[in-house]
């Protein structure tokens, strides 16, 4: 199956920071991306979609300002959270779905995730 | 809209014990159905899949069978091992539709 990575898979910040994640399809094109929040209590919550050189979708609720998503290529897309605080600390997972050999829209694709602590 | 339900866990085995998760969905038209299974820190993957009507997806010895007459699909495995021990989503795609998730079920397996 078709491959995304996470950078970093861990990082601990200071409140009021502003954190950088990447995710990127390793062998595929990745027309467009999901990235999700996941709770303690293992749920996912949807964040956003973001496909290729167009602005993400975000969820409601989820405040776009503070957690900016770029798709600038078909393999890269990264998630800033801007002034994190410690509520923001999550572990937040990125997939990816392409079109052609490595899978339809419908087939998701997921990296190993970010664990972020926000102190 | 879509909803995918799973049940409720913990659910805790023996070593050898046979294992049932259920799912059941809701959606309109002819959803693609899937598990996907999640060990600690670590993020999903695809376990199985199944697109359309009666198909059966299997693999490392999980099977799960699309049944549209009681909008199930329902995970099993024969006998569990203690590295099966983690959290199994169900979930459903239609077309070019974000995919709905599951809320998850834990899998704890005893040696």
């Amino acid at each position: 199956g078709a491959v995304v990575s996470q950078h970093p898979s861990r990082v601990i910040c200071k409140s009021g920071t502003s954190v950088k994640i990447e995710c990127r399809s390793l062998d595929f094109q990745a027309t467009t991306m999901f990235w999700y929040r996941q709770f303690p209590k293992k749920s996912l919550m949807l964040m956003a979609t973001s496909n290729e050189g167009s602005k993400a979708t975000y969820e409601q609720g989820v405040e776009k300002d503070k957690f900016l998503i770029n798709h600038a290529s078909l393999t890269l897309s990264t998630l800033t959270v801007t002034s994190a605080h410690p509520e923001d600390s999550s572990f937040y997972i990125c997939s990816a779905a392409g079109q052609g050999a490595f899978g339809s829209y419908n087939e998701q694709f997921f990296g190993p995730g970010t664990r972020l602590t926000v102190l | 809209g879509d909803s995918v339900t799973q049940m409720e866990g913990p659910v805790t085995l023996s070593e050898e014990a046979f294992l049932t998760i259920n799912c059941t969905y809701t959606a309109t038209g002819y959803p693609s159905l899937f598990w996907y299974v999640q060990y600690p820190g670590e993020g999903l993957q695809l376990l199985l899949k199944a697109t359309k009507a009666d198909d059966k997806g299997s693999n490392k010895g999980f099977e799960a069978t699309y049944r549209k007459e009681t909008t199930s699909f329902h995970l099993e495995k024969g006998s569990v091992q203690v590295s099966d021990s983690a959290v199994y989503f169900c979930a459903l795609s239609r077309g070019s539709y974000i995919p709905t998730f599951g809320r998850g079920t834990s899998l704890i397996v005893h040696p």
